[in-house]
Parts: structure tokens; sequence; C-alpha cells
């Protein structure tokens, strides 16, 4: 166990639709990172965001949008769905700003239907 | 070009074999290199991390960085059915916030 949460596990919604993935880091963690893991395109970097402040955007789409709470959990708004949206979101933690040991979570499946 | 570049196998080994896992890369601002262990459907989880080039050693694995080949090695000994996994590499700058991962390679330990 990473010690870092997400929420929900599976989600199951369809085109068109709003969703909002929930992610807690670990305890003392400042930084929380967002990934998408899909089978053609491996683990993609989308976002990372630093005490709350936005730090480094990957390749996010704009139908995308974070933030990252005073209490440090994160949350990733997934809007405008599409049924190549449907992935593995990973949420990641670490100590550092940056270049240090991330530590991931257990995922949320997405399926757009 | 992807700036990382990872075999995705599958690689299935006999119990007890070392493995060998490997990943090159094009962007020489490259500084921190890491491996990542993923069981199916899981979150990865980090296994080696390592700063410039060099060897690294932990238990049964090793890690090499060759940053004059842009080339990372991963070494598995006395591989176990529980090594069966998908092994990710990646990499990130000096003062760079974005980790790039190779796709990974799916490794088979066969009993």
């Amino acid at each position: 166990d990473s010690g870092v949460t997400q929420t929900p596990k599976h989600l199951i919604t369809a085109t068109g639709q709003r969703v909002t993935l929930r992610c807690s880091p670990r305890s003392g963690d400042l930084s929380v990172y967002w990934y998408q893991q899909s089978l053609d395109q491996g683990l993609q970097f989308l976002i990372q965001y630093y005490n709350g402040e936005e730090r480094a955007k990957g390749n996010i789409l704009e139908r995308f949008s974070a933030q990252q709470f005073p209490d440090l959990h994160s949350e990733l708004n997934l809007s405008s769905l599409e049924l190549g949206d449907s992935a593995l979101y990973f949420c990641a933690s670490s100590v550092v700003e940056g270049a240090g040991e991330q530590f991931f979570g257990p995922g949320t499946r997405l399926t757009v239907l | 070009q992807k700036e990382v570049e990872q075999d995705p196998g599958p690689l299935s080994v006999p119990e007890g074999a070392i493995v060998s896992l490997n990943c090159t890369y094009s962007n020489s601002a490259f500084q921190y290199f890491m491996w990542y262990r993923q069981y199916s459907r899981k979150g990865p989880e980090l296994l080696m991390y390592t700063y410039s080039s060099g060897n690294k050693e932990d238990g049964r694995f090793t890690a090499q960085v060759d940053k004059s080949s842009k080339y990372i090695s991963l070494f598995i000994r006395d591989s176990q059915p529980s090594d069966s996994a998908t092994y990710l590499c990646a990499m990130e700058n000096t003062g760079g916030f974005k980790t790039i991962f190779g796709a990974g390679t799916r490794l088979f330990v066969k009993a």
C-alpha cells in the first residue's frame, strides 16, 4: 500500500458526461501528479500540483482540468467525455516539488460508453 | 521519435534466470532515472531511483545508467514467478517536473 488513495475505483459513464476523480496524497507529500494510462498510449503525464499551485502540464486536453485543495487532496475533472477517454487514471504523490520519487495510487478505471 | 523507447515484449524467462530490461532515450537533459513495476490493473510501484550515471543495487535488482549511450538497464537476478509484471522505465531532467515513461516491458517468469 503506497499510502495514496483514489476514489472511485471504477466509473462507468456515457459520452458527453462529466466526472470527477479524487486523490489523497501520502501524509506529508505536497506534490500531486495525474497520469492517464491506456493500452495504446502507455502512461501519459497530465498535470502536476505542488502545495496548491500548478507546476507542470503534460498532454492534458482542454476538456480536462484539475486542482489541489488546501488539505492537499486533488481532483481531476473530465468533461464532454469521449469514448477515447476510457483509461486508467492514476494519481501519484511525492514530497518534493520536482524530480522526486513518486508513489502511485491504485487508479480509477474510467469506462465511457 | 519518442523521447523514451522501451521494448514492450513480452519477455518470458524460466525461474532463476537473470533478466535484463532496457530503455533508450533521446533527451540528453535527463538526469533522474527510475524503474517502476506494475502488476496487472495496479498502480506502478517504484523499484529503483538513480541520479546521473552509474550503478545502483538493491537486493536482486541492479539499475545501470549509461548517459554517454543514452541507455538504462534493470537487471533482476534469480527471477521469481512473483516478478511477473510490467516494468516501466521513467526519466526526468534537472529542475523539470514532467516525468516521461517508457511503454513498459511485460515480463513472465515461468515456474
